[in-house]
């Protein structure tokens, strides 16, 4: 069965702090990782993807390693409007078929408190 | 302009009602994709199409039917609705179905089933 793990959160953190996110997958054929971002009763949109490098777009970093099958997202001096559900998603292939799907985590919510 | 769109955002109705869910998207994709997300707000993948033609089926009830008239529109119909099947449901679009695609969601049509 394809899983994506998530730290279950919440995490309520202080403006300013610096806060890490975890996720684990369980399919090692797995192609593509992402990080999306879901605002309280709004649809979930792209945050940024993760490569095996690492990269980083601005506060954000996200790690990928295969080997552990693990991904991470840190957000360095955390603004108010960074409260959010932060999705980790995988992309894998289905069975040969040839076509890709998502597979979303359950989600890590953040609160980012005055 | 919104890129995905969907009617209606919020759709109430009594169990053993028939009702249906219309996505667009202006974005000239190939591939639109229909998600779950339950109260646990667990997001989970029902369909997608590409170019107007099924490529993920996952097991979902009968009772639900995606139709796609054109490779802009991909509706959702559902027979005889249950109260479990109350949820957000999301339409997504993507280029195509490749393991790197970034995925657009829709606003969301949140369903309750009295």
């Amino acid at each position: 069965r394809k899983e994506v793990e998530q730290d279950p959160g919440p995490f309520n953190v202080p403006e300013g702090a610096t806060v890490a996110f975890n996720c684990t997958y369980s399919n090692s054929a797995s192609q593509s990782f992402f990080w999306y971002r879901q605002d309280c009763r709004k649809e979930p949109k792209l945050l940024m993807s993760v490569y095996s490098s690492g990269n980083e777009d601005g506060r954000f970093t996200a790690q990928l390693n295969r080997a552990s099958q693990y991904i991470s997202l840190l957000i360095r001096d955390s603004k108010l409007s960074d409260s959010a559900t932060y999705l980790c998603v995988v992309n894998e292939e289905n069975s040969g078929a040839g076509s890709y799907q998502l597979t979303f985590g359950k989600g890590t919510k953040l609160s980012v408190i005055p | 302009d919104t890129a995905v769109s969907q009617t209606p955002k919020y759709l109430v109705t009594q169990m053993g009602n028939d009702k249906s869910i219309k996505c667009e998207q202006n974005l000239g994709h190939d591939t639109m994709y229909w998600y779950k997300q339950d109260s646990k707000k667990f997001l989970k993948i029902m369909f997608s199409y590409n170019n107007k033609e099924l490529i993920i089926n996952e097991t979902v009830p009968n009772r639900f039917s995606p139709k796609s008239p054109d490779k802009a529109h991909l509706n959702l119909h559902i027979n005889s609705l249950e109260l479990g099947d109350s949820a957000v449901y999301f339409c997504a679009s993507s280029q195509e179905t490749s393991f790197t695609d970034t995925q657009y969601f829709g606003p969301g049509t949140r369903l309750t089933v009295l």
